[in-house]
């Protein structure tokens, strides 16, 4: 079945630690994002890559870093400098970033800190 | 992009239509209306979507007034794995943020 698998479910991250989140998509889309959901709150966007070997910077990038190497993967780094990361992070993907096709997600990876 | 307002919460029965609403009132030409669900700890679910007609899949139906300031989401016969907060998302094509809300926390009640 095609998809979005994100990787793992639950992640436990010390103080001062980097931690990277997986995301693969096996549905041949061009566009990558990454969003960051708060409890009781919508989604905001960290990151967005429309093809590879490019992203850009989200509403709330800072603390965050991405790379697009593969069309299939585009993984989150959460550094260091996040001072609040605990948070339910989901990943998606649609066809192409221009058009009116809709952003299909992965079932997120919740970021606790120890 | 246009400002959504849903209202927080809905009830319905099992195997009765549930239908939800939303004002967009500052919706422009460009923006479709978007709608999505999500159940707890899972990602948000593509549901349906449209510009100014009408459209139906094999989840749902997207009612547009013909001013497009509203839209309805139907259900036409809700089950108890429907319960999920609904989101209502108005995107301007080549926007890259799918800008969700609140949303309505729908609870289908036996």
């Amino acid at each position: 079945d095609g998809g979005i698998t994100q990787s793992p479910k639950y992640l436990f991250r010390k103080e001062g630690q980097n931690v990277t989140l997986s995301c693969e998509q096996n549905l041949n889309h061009d566009a990558m994002y990454w969003y960051r959901q708060d409890p009781g709150q919508g989604l905001r966007l960290i990151y967005y890559s429309q093809i590879v070997n490019d992203f850009q910077k989200g509403d709330i990038a800072e603390g965050y870093s991405v790379s697009r190497e593969k069309k299939e993967s585009f993984p989150l780094t959460v550094t260091s400098a996040q001072k609040n990361p605990t948070a339910f992070y989901l990943c998606a993907s649609s066809i192409k970033g221009t058009d009116n096709q809709p952003q299909h997600f992965g079932d997120g990876t919740r970021l606790s800190i120890l | 992009d246009a400002k959504t307002t849903q209202p927080p919460s809905m009830d319905c029965a099992e195997g009765r239509a549930a239908n939800l609403p939303c004002n967009h009132s500052t919706i422009s030409g460009n923006e479709y209306v978007y709608w999505y669900r999500q159940i707890h700890s899972q990602g948000p679910q593509y549901i349906i979507h449209g510009l100014k007609n009408n459209e139906t899949n094999e989840m749902a139906s997207l009612i547009i007034t013909e001013d497009r300031k509203s839209s309805t989401l139907i259900l036409p016969h809700a089950t108890l794995r429907d319960t999920a907060v609904y989101y209502c998302i108005v995107r301007v094509i080549n926007n890259n943020d799918m800008r969700f809300g609140a949303g309505t926390r729908l609870t289908v009640k036996p």
